[in-house]
């Protein structure tokens, strides 16, 4: 089983804040995947990373793979109340989900 | 469009009851999925569709949960005897084709089961 680490696993902070959520594994994925899940709804997808070292943006949203695609990592640039929400990674193959790192930003 | 349909939303049995769930996909979508996700924990996949036929079925509990898709459109998971650790939201998701990672999936709103 391919296991994907995510930390924070928790994390509440102030609007405006900048945060960094991390995705790492011991294995190789081939791809990778970030989805946001609201409470009471299924994960949304918001990016397919497949490149080493590709960087991938989308909006206030920053997405990294890492060299050796063992690592991804999911930076937010002036958090609203609107980016609450659980933050899954998932890998390549068979789909295999992170942990999870469930983000509050306050008001 | 519409999106991946569930039901029911929540469901609360006993231990040993028995207990399913339905899930429409979205039309066109030929890859079904029924995944497990606990309290805190991301969703673990119990089960892949390709139409009709099972693609993946490796961590599915197959002395107490079963699932079909006899037309290649709806499915049905159900869970027999449910047992306490059972408790936990069951999504379902489509996409076109299996083949990852271009392949989105859209997953329904789940259904919360609680087994008390």
């Amino acid at each position: 089983t391919q296991l994907l680490e995510q930390s924070p696993q928790f994390l509440s902070i102030q609007e405006g804040e900048n945060l960094t959520v991390y995705c790492n594994s011991s294995s190789v994925f081939s791809s990778l995947q970030w989805y946001r899940q609201e409470p009471g709804e299924g994960p949304v997808l918001l990016v397919t990373v497949v490149t080493g070292g590709e960087v991938k943006k989308l909006k206030r949203l920053t997405f990294q793979f890492g060299d050796a695609r063992k690592d991804s990592s999911l930076h937010i640039t002036a958090a609203q109340p609107g980016d609450t929400g659980l933050y899954l990674c998932a890998g390549a193959g068979q789909f295999y989900f992170g942990t999870g790192t469930s983000l509050t930003v306050i008001p | 469009e519409a999106g991946v349909a569930q039901s029911p939303r929540y469901k609360i049995i006993e231990k040993r009851q028995s207990v399913a769930f339905w899930c429409n996909p979205i039309s066109g979508h030929a890859t079904l999925y029924w995944y497990q996700q606990i309290l805190g924990q991301g969703p673990k996949l119990l089960i892949q569709f390709q139409n009709n036929g099972v693609v993946d079925d490796s961590q599915l509990p197959k002395d107490r949960f079963s699932a079909e898709r006899l037309k290649g459109v709806d499915s049905t998971l159900k869970i027999q005897p449910a047992k306490l650790e059972d408790s936990a939201v069951y999504l379902c998701a489509s996409s076109l084709a299996g083949g990852f990672p271009y392949n989105e999936q859209f997953f329904g709103p789940g259904t919360r089961l609680t087994v008390l």
